[in-house]
Parts: structure tokens; sequence; C-alpha cells
């Protein structure tokens, strides 16, 4: 059973470079049939896609595109998310995912437990 | 703003049934998701491709669309199915973006 679990510093000062880790047991990071997403929910609100990639392929939200790296270490069969010059904005839950693209539909069907992130002086 | 509209909340009595709404651009031409989330906890997906369960998902959660307007119904709602509830797609620009609903949150009276 494939398994998503977020890892990274909760408590991080603003400008600060916000690093995540997320590792997947159960199954391999490297198939060709699913790609690897994160998002986030700041406190109390909804559902915001960050990123998504695919082999060397990624593809960020609009909103956060310049300050977002996700990439893939199949060696260790890890996802990870980089943010950078974070803000009290930045504050929320982030979640790894197992996402499914075609052309009609995207979807996640496997998420992490999440881990949250607060931004503050 | 989200691109993806949802009513903030709804309610329904025990044993109804109730209608989940998601408005947008973007469904004219794809399908879309939903996911249930509890307090927390990690969202859940509970339909894909417009109309699909994924296993374990019970037969009252049920998914469609007509025009710009997918509807996740729950026929015969249970006081578990109290929860906030997200759909998604496919931006409709048609590049690899993908578009979040704000959430409605749903509750069983």
């Amino acid at each position: 059973q494939l398994q998503l679990q977020e890892s990274g510093p909760g408590l991080l000062r603003p400008s600060e470079t916000l690093s995540l880790t997320c590792t997947v047991s159960g199954g391999s990071i490297s198939s060709s049939r699913y790609y690897w997403a994160w998002i986030r929910q700041p406190p109390g609100k909804g559902l915001e896609w960050v990123g998504t990639i695919h082999y060397s392929d990624t593809y960020s939200n609009p909103s956060l595109k310049s300050r977002v790296t996700i990439s893939v270490d199949t060696s260790m069969n890890q996802l990870s998310l980089k943010l950078s010059s974070v803000t009290a904005a930045d504050s929320a839950v982030y979640y790894c995912a197992r996402q499914f693209m075609d052309y009609y539909c995207y979807y996640m069907d496997v998420w992490g437990k999440g881990t949250t992130v607060i931004v503050s002086s | 703003s989200s691109e993806l509209t949802q009513d903030p909340a709804v309610s329904v009595a025990l044993g109804q049934t109730v209608r989940i709404t998601c408005q947008g651009d973007s469904l004219r031409s794809y399908y879309a998701s939903w996911y249930q989330q509890k307090p927390g906890q990690a969202p859940v997906l509970v339909i894909y491709d417009k109309d699909k369960r994924p296993s374990g998902i019970p037969d009252r959660f049920s998914g469609s669309r007509s025009g710009n307007t997918a509807s996740l119904t729950i026929t015969g709602a249970q006081a578990e199915d109290e929860a906030d509830y997200y759909c998604n797609s496919r931006h409709s620009s048609g590049n690899s973006h993908v578009i979040f609903g704000g959430g409605t949150r749903l509750a069983v009276l």
C-alpha cells in the first residue's frame, strides 16, 4: 500500500527558504503512470495547488512559480519542495500527493498526512 | 480568488440526499474530482473522472456534470459524511495546472 510522509522544519523566519521532503513507501516514485504534487492549506482556508513533477517536467502555481522548486530523488524515493523568500502568507499545512493526469482529468489519489509550516519572526 | 466556485456551506438532514456543486469554465472541457476532508485530516479522494469512485468509497457518493457545473451527490447522508468537500480540475487554459474550488462545509443535521 502506497504511503507518503512529509517532513521538514515546522518554523521558519520571514525571507528564509522552506525545504520539505516527501518520502514514498510501498511503491516507486519512478512510475511512469503517475505524477507527484505538493498542495498546501493555510489555517482555516482551502486547498491550494503548489506544483507537480513528472520526471524532470515541473509545473507550478503561477502565483508561486518564481519561488518554487520541485524535484525528485529516485534513489531515495523522495519528492522535495523548496519555496524561497517565505512570508507569513506561506504558513500552511503542506501535503504531498500522488497525482494522476490525463487530458480530461487531474486528481490526487494518495495523500500524505501533511506537515505544518509556520513562518514567524 | 478560486476559479472553481463552491457554496461555502450546505446542510442536510440525516438520511436525506444532498448535492454539492462546483462551477467553472474548466468544467466545460475537463472532469472534476472531489475530495472529502475531515478536521485535522488529509483530504480523501471520493470521486474522480467525473463519476468514478475509488475503492472503499461508499456508493452513496456519486458525481455528475452538466455544462460548467460538476456535482457531488450524497444519497442518504450519514453523520460521518460531515466534512469539507473540495472539487478540482485541470485549468481552463489547457496548461498542466491544477485548480481547486474553495470548498463546501457539509453539516449533517
